[in-house]
């Protein structure tokens, strides 16, 4: 079975600074998906950004970018130059992808992240 | 991206009175539906996965006799929530997926609220 670890419950930055995000998993696949979901006031999902674990280079969207360690089992999220708007929680999750795929995700615990003027 | 509607987005019933919330999707084919549950500060939790057309499959622990899902189009899944009470109080959200996707895309969430 997959699990996904996120071990920060809570983190704040000031704006136009950079934060990083943990998250760690454990799986016996090989082929799979990673992604960060935002969680915003709201509660509205939105999906940051996606690595495939194929895939060496780390995926990058914008001001977010993501250090994939595939041998660790780490996946962390880097959000540059925060703004107010970032404020949200956030989610890593797993995917396993082939054959018998469903489609599942596996959510970590989620990480409460505000930024602060 | 597309786009997944939850109808209603807020829901206060009395205990032991049945609830039902529908999910669709507006510009796609969603072969794939999943229902979750959150608590607040907490993370999401799957109840179960429903395939247009089959019966659900059902995660671990979630009573399928109380939480009836049905995905009889393409476009829309339901879950009702039968014979509710205070601790079903909580927030559901639904996501689609067509089969072929990567990406499943959320609803807005519904709060229920069991008095």
């Amino acid at each position: 079975a997959q699990t996904v670890t996120q071990s920060q419950p809570e983190m704040s930055v000031q704006e136009a600074e950079t934060v990083t995000l943990s998250c760690t998993y454990d799986t016996s696949e090989n082929n799979y998906y990673l992604f960060w979901y935002k969680q915003p006031p709201s509660r509205q999902m939105i999906l940051v950004i996606r690595q495939e674990a194929y895939k060496q280079q780390n995926a990058t969207e914008n001001r977010f970018s993501v250090n994939f360690q595939k041998a660790a089992k780490s996946f962390s999220l880097k959000i540059s130059d925060s703004q107010l708007g970032d404020t949200a929680m956030y989610f890593c999750a797993f995917m396993k992808r082939g054959s018998g795929n469903t489609g599942k995700l596996i959510f970590g615990q989620g990480t409460t992240l505000q930024v602060k003027p | 991206g597309a786009v997944v509607s939850q109808h209603p987005s807020r829901v206060i019933c009395k205990s032991g009175t049945s609830v039902k919330i529908e999910c669709r999707s507006l510009d796609f084919q969603a072969t794939t539906m999943f229902w979750y549950r959150q608590f607040p500060k907490q993370s999401l939790m799957l109840m179960a996965t429903s395939n247009e057309g089959s019966k659900a499959t059902y995660e671990q622990g979630v009573e399928k006799d109380k939480f009836l899902i049905n995905h009889a189009s393409l476009t829309l899944s339901t879950l009702t929530v039968t014979s509710a009470h205070p601790e079903d109080s909580s927030f559901y959200i639904c996501s689609a997926r067509d089969r072929s996707w990567t990406e499943q895309f959320f609803g807005p969430g519904t709060r229920l609220t069991v008095l």
